[in-house]
């Protein structure tokens, strides 16, 4: 398991539901970085964590969105009572620190209806 | 808002013609440069970076890019594709000091036609 790994890779929701999406590091890979891609646009930066902190929320679009993240592990970004224009695939990317190269996960396709 | 501007959306050759896609930044302070690509069905994948030094980097596959600070330009090239490159390419922007947050560019899908 070396890569940046993400669950699910596909979710597909209604409109006005709660959805959860996980990302799993690099083993010792102290950053962490969320990053929305719409169809036919570039990545867009969401949240970053150094540790369990995230000093950088600029990216997140509303207060729907929110994420966490457990020590130097596993992350979770929440989107609540999800709107259509939510829908995009989601990356999660992490580095050995911050301002070092980052690894990309295959991402999740999320589909709301 | 400091941006990324790839300035072709599609690119379209035939195989063993040359490459140059363009990419240029708003930022004037120190930047850290990278070019990723997506190739069909997979996930985004380091191509070559740009940290400090020659400002001609060379990357795997045969692509190199250029920074040139004046222009705010950092080109991707690669002298003679292959329809394996076949693929989406992103420029990003790493902002000195800013946590390591990468800015990207639209992307600019390049097919090769065998």
């Amino acid at each position: 398991g070396a890569g940046v790994s993400q669950s699910p890779s596909n979710k597909v929701t209604e409109k006005g539901k709660d959805v959860e999406l996980r990302c799993d590091p690099i083993s010792g890979h102290t950053a962490l970085y969320w990053y929305r891609q719409r169809l036919g646009q570039g990545l867009e930066f969401l949240i970053y964590f150094q540790g369990n902190s995230a000093p950088d929320k600029s990216g997140l679009p509303s207060d729907r969105f929110s994420a966490e993240r457990t020590g130097e592990s596993v992350s979770t970004l929440t989107i609540q009572r999800t709107q259509q224009e939510d829908s995009a695939v989601y990356l999660c990317a992490s580095s050995l620190a911050a301002s070092n190269e980052q690894f990309f996960g295959p991402g999740t396709r999320l589909t709301v209806l | 808002a400091q941006s990324v501007s790839q300035h072709n959306h599609h690119v379209i050759l035939s195989e063993a013609a040359s490459l140059e896609l363009g990419c240029n930044y708003s930022y004037g302070g120190t930047v850290n440069l990278f070019w990723y690509v997506q190739y069909p069905g997979q996930h985004l994948q380091l191509l070559l970076k740009y940290f400090s030094g020659d400002p001609l980097v060379k990357g795997i596959k045969g692509f190199e890019a250029e920074f040139i600070k004046s222009k705010f330009s950092f080109n991707l090239r690669k002298p003679s594709v292959q329809w394996s490159d076949t693929a989406e390419y992103f420029c990003a922007v790493m902002m000195y000091n800013q946590g390591g947050k990468l800015i990207f560019g639209q992307g600019t899908e390049l097919s090769v036609k065998p």
